[in-house]
């Protein structure tokens, strides 16, 4: 079975720090990727996705994510991040199981913004 | 304008009185589905449909029913609640999700007391 884990839980930078998220996967295939950010009180945002090609790809907001294989990563990052980046952001992989497409999702990261 | 809506967005209730939490999709997607998130445990996937009269279980199905009788709607019932299921609920559709992802809804936070 596919899973995803965010090791960190909190998260904080200054505002105009560079970020980088981390987000390990396991999954027996090639998978699909996503980052989402949820802001407080809202529902989940798509950033960006990965399904195949170029491993560096870019999102809205800023944000890129880079598919490392080797690593088994998809990392997310942000060269200057801004106070409204404050949020939670949750990786996940989509798979088809036996049971039809499913995306599992991590625990999460919270994202504190100092300015 | 694409969206997927959940009512109510709050909700508190007592112990055991039935509730239904409603959701909507306008994009005319195959796939819904409702998680429930919770402090440390991320998104859980409670029951999924891959479309209408076609629904299974998810993760953590106990306690929850669900119906697809219409492709747009999705409803998330849950019979006699108990206080563990205070959560927050989200709705999502798409057109496979393990390729395209979810489009969610804005939640449902759910007391029960």
């Amino acid at each position: 079975a596919q899973s995803v884990t965010q090791p960190d839980i909190h998260i904080t930078v200054s505002e105009g720090a560079s970020l980088e998220l981390r987000c390990n996967y396991s999954y027996g295939a090639t998978p699909y990727l996503f980052w989402y950010v949820q802001s407080p009180g809202q529902g989940l945002q798509l950033l960006l996705k990965y399904f195949s090609g170029d491993t560096l790809v870019q999102g809205i907001k800023g944000f890129e994510a880079e598919f490392k294989r080797s690593q088994s990563s998809f990392n997310l990052r942000k060269p200057s991040v801004h106070w409204s980046d404050a949020a939670e952001y949750f990786c996940a992989v989509g798979a088809v199981t036996g049971g039809g497409n499913k995306l599992t999702f991590g625990t999460g990261t919270q994202l504190k913004v100092e300015l | 304008e694409a969206q997927v809506t959940q009512n109510p967005r709050y909700l508190i209730t007592v112990t055991g009185k039935k509730l239904t939490v409603t959701c909507s999709q306008n994009m005319n997607h195959e796939y819904m589905s409702w998680y429930r998130q919770d402090p440390g445990l991320g998104l859980r996937q409670i029951y999924y449909s891959m479309n209408v009269e076609v629904t299974d279980k998810g993760d953590v199905p106990e306690g929850y029913k669900v119906s697809r009788k219409e492709k747009r709607n999705f409803p998330l019932i849950l019979e006699s609640p108990s206080p563990n299921q205070t959560s927050l609920y989200f709705c999502a559709s798409s057109r496979q999700p393990s390729n395209y992802g979810y489009t969610f809804g804005s939640g449902t936070r759910l007391t029960v007391v």
